[in-house]
């Protein structure tokens, strides 16, 4: 089976801007998580997708928001962008919803803004 | 809030040597899971643990989860470069999203 892909893998954007990054999940998978990861902060949970619905969120301002399609890929939005959005970004797929199946992470979306 | 709490943050070891990190919660997870992340790429299951007590063996990795199912730790014997990388924790309960701990950077210089 192919992997997670996150597409764009390298993203530079400007303060204010907005961004919008993608994830395919592997097939068959309904869950979709997102991650924010910072050397200071560690993996952040940004939000779960589960069969198109936002089931689990993390403790994000509303300028970050996602939504799941019918064939389960994702996408997550930034809007108005901030010096301190740089991150990795990664999205994550399992078979069912939670943390209990093994999550399966995609390469990530480095996102730098000036 | 379920925080996990990994100990050391950063760790580098001479080749051949032995070592442990620590993986630590004040909660009570249905199950602990570890993952290697390397540059350029997204962490990567090693294991998962589920049985308070329970200890796995990778290789040279070995895996225990306390007996209160709160804390977990990852022994590695012999360390060798191809063990360089971010290891982290992630406690998980039922549906609930994946709690992960801050990583331990762990480099093994030849």
């Amino acid at each position: 089976k192919a992997g997670v892909t996150q597409t764009p893998r390298y993203l530079i954007k400007t303060r204010g801007q907005q961004v919008t990054l993608s994830c395919s999940p592997i097939s068959g998978h309904r869950s979709v998580s997102w991650y924010q990861q910072t050397p200071g902060q560690g993996l952040q949970f940004l939000f779960e997708y589960f069969s198109e619905t936002q089931r689990n969120k993390g403790n994000f301002p509303g300028r970050f928001s996602g939504r799941q399609f019918s064939n389960s890929r994702s996408e997550m939005n930034v809007s108005t962008l901030e010096l301190g959005d740089s991150a990795l970004y990664l999205c994550a797929s399992s078979p069912t919803l939670g943390g209990t199946d093994t999550q399966y992470f995609g390469p990530g979306t480095r996102l730098t803004v000036l | 809030t379920q925080l996990l709490e990994q100990s050391p943050q950063f760790l580098s070891i001479q080749e051949g040597e032995n070592l442990t990190v620590y993986c630590n919660s004040s909660s009570v997870f249905s199950s602990l899971q570890w993952y290697r992340q390397e540059p350029g790429e997204g962490p990567v299951l090693l294991v998962t643990v589920v049985t308070g007590g329970e200890v796995k063996k990778l290789k040279r990795l070995t895996f225990q989860f306390g007996d209160a199912r709160k804390d977990s730790s990852l022994h590695i014997t012999a360390a060798q470069p191809g063990d360089t990388g971010l290891y982290l924790c992630a406690g998980a309960s039922g549906a609930q999203k994946l709690v992960f701990g801050q990583g331990t950077r762990l480099t093994i210089n030849p």
